[in-house]
């Protein structure tokens, strides 16, 4: 898994508590990104980051917020968990090589929303 | 909004069998990719192939684009049972060198049989 680490790889919540699931890289990649994977619809975008501080929204942002203080972590956080959010949450990193990048991706984070 | 579509959604076929694997896109792009997700794991990079290619080889994998189409083709042959996995592909936008934002399909799950 390219030195990514997920926690935690499972959680059951209840709807409207806060969680957060935490992305670790140990290479010092710049680019991270937090996709979630639901039947029918592939992996989506939630949001991403191209720098410590530096991230942005993906295609599916509503509901969700990061933050990266240091390199190496990468942090998701639902402000009020919602059922709509149970899915399959995964990090990503871009590895860049020549003029072209792809993306090694952690072993996911179950998520259950009661 | 998914940029990549894979035709069929599920495939089924025997050992030593080849397995093809399709892929439609939107808009221009700047590189197509295909990734593997073996059951309750995260995604694994397969194979890049550039806007500027036609066919590319990797093992018993060969992949096609034909940009006018704004297609692309898997071909995995004599699959084996370690095979069975989902595959998706996933775009790279045109937008110039440094791109490094991915769009995936919904997969296409392969299954062979011993």
């Amino acid at each position: 898994d390219a030195g990514i680490t997920q926690s935690p790889r499972h959680k059951v919540t209840e709807t409207g508590t806060p969680v957060t699931l935490r992305c670790h890289q140990t290479e010092n990649h710049r680019y991270m990104y937090w996709y979630r994977q639901d039947p029918g619809h592939g992996l989506r975008l939630i949001h991403y980051s191209y720098g410590v501080k530096d991230t942005d929204k993906g295609e599916v942002s509503d509901g969700y917020s990061v933050s990266r203080s240091k390199t190496e972590d990468f942090l998701l956080t639902l402000e009020s968990a919602t059922s709509s959010q149970t899915s399959v949450y995964f990090c990503a990193i871009s590895v860049t090589s020549g003029d072209y990048n792809e993306q090694f991706f952690g072993p996911g984070t179950r998520l259950t929303v009661l | 909004s998914q940029q990549g579509e894979e035709d069929p959604q599920a495939l089924s076929i025997q050992e030593g069998e080849n397995a093809t694997m399709n892929c439609s896109y939107k808009t221009s792009i700047n590189n197509l990719q295909w990734y593997r997700q073996n059951s309750g794991r995260g995604l694994v990079h397969l194979i890049l192939i550039r806007s500027n290619e036609r066919e590319k080889h990797s093992g018993r994998l060969r992949v096609t684009l034909d940009t006018s189409k704004k297609s692309s083709s898997l071909l995995i042959t004599a699959s084996r049972a370690a095979d069975t996995a989902s595959y998706f592909c996933a775009t790279v936008p045109y937008s110039g060198a440094g791109s490094y934002q991915l769009t995936f399909g919904k997969g296409t799950k392969l299954s062979v049989i011993p």
